[in-house]
């Protein structure tokens, strides 16, 4: 069965650096998503990507958030300058329009 | 008071028995997803609604528009139900739109 790849599966990283979560999507599907979970708590939605532009942000996406799907395969989550609440699992997601697909998640740690 | 309310928070039942979980939205909404999030942290999605009524397996989800609530019943529970299932909708405000989590209730079904 087709499968959302995400890489890495658990990244740690100083704060102020820059940080860059991968993604593969299923190949066929054309809408992509990145969703957060703070441990503990509930998940939260970020962006929505379709057509090679952002369709939907929420507001935790600031302007040290960004996306982008370099080669038309990856598609990637970047924060600029990491502050220690960004620490979270990050889950990447994919759909034809109906139904979403999920990665298995990358854990950040900001320390 | 959240947008997104599940109730319950949390539910232990014994094999093979017939459970229910409920999510009321207080939002317009386009669409409503039902996730199941493993005790591992992936998320898998079970079922997106706009109306009525889906059936996969052993699982059944409805929702009512009108009364703004959605059900989702596992028949014959069985101990690898044991997840967290979070409903999440789609509603859109002011021109844009936004994807909004429930907290999710934790299910532990004994053998």
């Amino acid at each position: 069965e087709p499968e959302v790849t995400q890489t890495p599966s658990h990244q740690v990283t100083q704060m102020g650096q820059e940080v860059i979560l991968r993604c593969v999507p299923i190949s066929n599907h054309l809408y992509f998503y990145w969703y957060r979970q703070i441990l503990g708590q509930k998940v939260e939605f970020l962006v929505s990507f379709y057509n090679n532009e952002i369709s939907e942000k929420s507001e935790i996406f600031d302007d040290q958030f960004s996306v982008e799907r370099p080669d038309g395969s990856n598609f990637t989550l970047k924060i600029r300058s990491t502050k220690l609440e960004d620490s979270a699992m990050y889950f990447c997601a994919s759909s034809l329009g109906s139904g979403y697909t999920f990665g298995s998640g990358t854990r950040l740690t900001v320390v | 008071k959240n947008e997104v309310e599940q109730s319950p928070q949390n539910l232990t039942a014994q094999e093979g028995e017939f459970i229910t979980i409920n999510c009321s939205y207080s939002v317009g909404i386009s669409a409503l997803h039902w996730l199941q999030q493993h005790p591992g942290g992936g998320i898998v999605s079970l079922f997106m609604l706009s109306s009525g009524k889906k059936k996969h397996g052993r699982l059944i989800a409805t929702i009512n528009i009108q009364e703004k609530h959605s059900s989702l019943h596992i028949t014959a529970s069985h101990p690898r139900d044991s997840a967290v299932y979070i409903c999440a909708v789609r509603s859109r405000t002011s021109g844009t739109y936004k994807y909004i989590f429930g907290t999710g209730t934790r299910l532990k079904v004994l053998a």
